[in-house]
């Protein structure tokens, strides 16, 4: 299994742009995970899915912040319109939990490095 | 809610040595699950090691082991015969075994390694 892929590795864009943030969980994964970490704040879990629905969005900082998961194999984070606060790692995880039995935590995937000037 | 605790922001051990870096968290839950995640430079989060809450046994990988304390809520990672490319950040995560899915991550230790 390639893990989970995210892209792109990097991305500059000025103040006001929009940026989307994609990200391929491994296959038979059903949970998904957008963390973003900064210096200031460490890791902070932005929003994740169970089987493709958003179960806790409680992280997303605002409404400039969105994800969405349109099936299985991939995800979206967008932010419209992107700010210069915004510049952080931002990685996508995924797991797999069965209804009973053990949690062999998360994979994450490299992170996209997002720099907004 | 939950939280997580590392109270060394930093530490550095001589190669080949022993390191135990700490963490310690709150929660009222009896049944939860306890992580140590690597950050290399190159930022990718590696799993090091889980512990069930459930299980008496201390866990181990390797060099990697954990002294497990439910009781004091602590949850201790010790690296023995320590190697270059142990340096990374280490952190210390919770996740409960029932409900919410999310891991709350501690804030990191920085592991340097001298030669």
């Amino acid at each position: 299994d390639a893990g989970v892929i995210q892209s792109p590795r990097h991305e500059v864009t000025e103040m006001g742009q929009e940026v989307t943030l994609r990200c391929k969980p491994i296959s038979g994964h059903n949970s998904l995970f957008w963390y973003r970490q900064t210096m200031m704040r460490g890791l902070e879990l932005l929003i994740y899915f169970n089987n493709n629905v958003p179960i806790d969005d409680s992280g997303m900082p605002e409404d400039r912040f969105s994800a969405k998961m349109p099936n299985a194999s991939f995800s979206t984070l967008k932010i419209q319109p992107s700010e210069p606060r915004d510049s952080a790692v931002y990685f996508c995880a995924s797991s797999f939990l069965p209804v009973q039995g053990m949690d062999y935590g998360y994979t994450f995937g490299s992170g996209t490095r997002l720099t907004v000037v | 809610a939950q939280t997580v605790t590392q109270s060394q922001p930093e530490m550095s051990v001589q190669e080949a040595e022993t390191v135990t870096l700490s963490c310690t968290y709150d929660t009222s839950e009896s049944d939860y699950y306890l992580f140590w995640y690597k950050q290399p430079p190159s930022r990718q989060m590696i799993l090091v090691i889980r512990q069930e809450a459930y299980k008496q046994q201390n866990a181990t990988e390797n060099r990697f082991s954990v002294n497990f304390q439910k009781a004091a809520k602590s949850f201790s990672l010790k690296i023995s015969d320590s190697q270059l490319g142990d340096a990374a950040m280490y952190f210390c995560a919770y996740r409960s075994r029932f409900g919410n899915e999310k891991l709350t991550f501690g804030t990191g230790t920085r592991l340097t390694i001298i030669p």
